[in-house]
């Protein structure tokens, strides 16, 4: 089953606005991390935040992590039109030494010039 | 090197054929991954090998074969596919977990797999 959902599945918005994408998740975390997947092409690793933080920067991306209600927000800030993508969130549910990402249903973002 | 790359980046196959798909990463780390994508859909986890040992299987048919003959190589070998196979499938690798913190990882750009 998907631990992680996201919304929304896809967004619009212009070049310099901001853009909010928000991931809930079911079982209990060592992290979320968020990636970003340009069309047909492999994931590039954006940001993690552990289970212990509640928000992390870097650049323009701003995470949140509310583990109380399972939920992470991703927002860029001032949106460039090389923005434009897929961002999927993932939870780690592995054991021991073994990773086991588990991706949300991804959000498609769209940034118009 | 921060890169991961796999070969072929395209693949038609038959039914009948085998073929395989090769991942090779030279950053050192010790855990590689296995993913399968279909079109608007997130990826999914095949396979995790940790120090060169297969530790997870998502069970996965057995028409796909992984294997992981050095720490910095990895095949997924393919038989008898069908054409619900047809896919991206992604390489990552990353360091293992260790000690409860965990690590990013790092993906290939995939190889697109069609299934006649």
């Amino acid at each position: 089953s998907q631990q992680g959902e996201e919304d929304p599945q896809a967004l619009s918005i212009q070049e310099g606005e901001n853009a909010t994408m928000n991931c809930s998740y079911k079982t209990s975390i060592n992290n979320l991390q968020w990636y970003r997947q340009n069309s047909g092409r492999g994931l590039v690793h954006l940001i993690l935040i552990r289970s212990n933080e509640r928000e992390k920067h870097s650049g323009r991306l701003r995470v949140t992590l509310d583990t109380s209600k399972k939920s992470s927000s991703l927002l860029i800030t001032a949106s460039r039109a090389a923005d434009t993508a897929s961002y999927f969130c993932a939870t780690d549910a592995g054991i021991q030494g073994a990773q086991k990402l588990v991706f949300g249903q991804g959000t498609r973002l769209t940034i118009n010039p | 090197d921060t890169e991961v790359t796999q070969t072929p980046k395209h693949l038609v196959m038959g039914m009948t054929n085998k073929k395989s798909l090769k991942c090779e990463q030279h950053m050192g780390h010790r855990a590689m991954y296995w993913y399968k994508q279909k079109a608007k859909k997130p990826p999914e986890l095949m396979f995790v090998y940790s120090y060169e040992k297969l530790s997870i299987n998502e069970s996965v048919p057995s028409r796909f074969s992984p294997e992981c003959p050095n720490s910095s190589l990895l095949n997924l070998h393919l038989h008898a596919l069908q054409p619900e196979d047809s896919a991206l499938y992604l390489c990552a690798s990353s360091q293992p977990r260790s000690r409860g913190l965990n690590n990013e990882q790092f993906f290939g750009p995939g190889t697109r797999l069609t299934v006649l």
